[in-house]
Parts: C-alpha cells; structure tokens; sequence
C-alpha cells in the first residue's frame, strides 16, 4: 500500500531557533498534501493544505510566516516551525493523498516537537 | 457547528459484541469518509474508506454511508481488546476535516 514517511520522528529544540519536518510519499505521486497539528487528547487540527508548484493554503488562525509549508516536488513537502515556543510543542502529523480510482488519505508516522 | 461531529465517549462495548461508532457532517459537498484508528502516541491509521451511500464490509469492520442524513459509522464485530483506541472520523470534498475522535474501550 501507500506509505507516507515523515521525519524526524522527535525533536527537543530551544526557544528561538527553526524546526523542519519533511513528509515523503514513498510510493506515489501526491499534488496534495496536508500537515495536522494534535494536541493530547484532542484531536488533529488542519493546518494547511500544500499543493505542489503552488502557495500553500492555511486554515484560519494558523500563521503562515510562522509555519511555512515547501512543496517542491510530487513526493515531498516541508514544514518549517520558525522561531519556535513552547505553546508549539505538540503532535505533528502530515499526510498525502493518493489519488486513483478512490482517493485515500495516507498519513506519516508524525513528529513529536517539544520546545523548551 | 462542527463540520465532523462525533461522540467522544468513552464507549465501553464487552468483548466479542459489536462496537458501533457514529459521526455526523455538515458539508454537503463531501465525498470522502474515512475511519482511522489512533493509539496513544501514535499516528492514525486507515481502517475504512468509503465513497458511497451503503454498506461497505472489511474483515471485522463495516462502514455504513448515509448521504441524505449525513452521517457515516463504523461497526466492529467480534470486538477485541486490541480493538481500544480512539476512532477518528474525517471526511470532506477537498480537504479532509477531523471529528474529535471516540474512545472506544473493549473489556475482556
């Protein structure tokens, strides 16, 4: 089946400095991918929706010179967490839409960012 | 209004009955539903897909769609203890929205 890799799968940073997660489509082509925010015991919030070649879309109150989404090619889109703080710390997952006969929705292991 | 509503429970089933999970959406428009399952810790994982009104049956695991009433559910037959995690329900047209996911607790 299809697979999503995210990476890194944990990161400890200081206050301050930039964070980037790379999500990969391993076996598949994804113009469309999307990045989700979970905090504990809540569920996944949608951050932006990234489309290859073009601006990434942003749900309200996400900040987009904050959280800047990169989706450069067909298999790989990036968020970068800049001057991270602590209320940034939570579950980041991405996730890539594998188009065909159905559509269905893959998603990567997620990253767990902690900010101290 | 939420666009995917879902009880949060805990929902307690025994083991071997049927689990039924329910969710509800606002969008007209969607055309995706999906159900995942989410452990503690974890990413979510695919469970069910579906695409149109009925039924659609994968091992132990039946999605059912309703598109006039605007509802999808999940049932999981022979419930298991391995079962107990947080079910998501997400659907949408374009992009894919979060309910708030139902703790689902099997016990032995």
């Amino acid at each position: 089946g299809a697979v999503v890799s995210q990476h890194p799968s944990r990161v400890i940073c200081k206050s301050g400095t930039s964070v980037k997660i790379e999500c990969r489509s391993l076996d598949f082509q994804a113009t469309t991918m999307f990045w989700y925010r979970q905090f504990p015991k809540q569920s996944l919030m949608l951050m932006a929706t990234s489309n290859e070649g073009s601006k990434a879309t942003y749900e309200q109150g996400v900040e987009k010179d904050k959280f800047l989404i990169n989706h450069a090619s067909l298999t790989l889109s990036t968020l970068t967490v800049t001057s991270a703080h602590p209320e940034d710390s939570s579950f980041y997952i991405c996730s890539a839409i594998s188009t065909g006969s159905n559509e269905k929705l893959f998603f990567g292991s997620g990253t767990q960012l902690s900010v101290l | 209004q939420k666009e995917v509503e879902q009880n949060s429970g805990p929902l307690s089933v025994p083991e071997g009955a049927i689990a039924s999970l329910n969710c509800t959406y606002s969008d007209r428009g969607s055309q995706s539903f999906f159900w995942y399952r989410q452990y503690s810790g974890k990413s979510p994982e695919l469970i069910m897909s579906i695409y149109s009104n009925g039924d659609k049956e994968d091992g132990r695991f039946t999605a059912q769609l309703n598109k006039a009433s605007q509802y999808v559910s999940l049932l999981i037959r022979d419930s298991q203890p391995s079962d107990s995690a947080t079910y998501l329900c997400a659907g949408g047209p374009s992009k894919i929205i979060f309910g708030s996911g139902t703790r689902l607790s099997i016990r032995p």
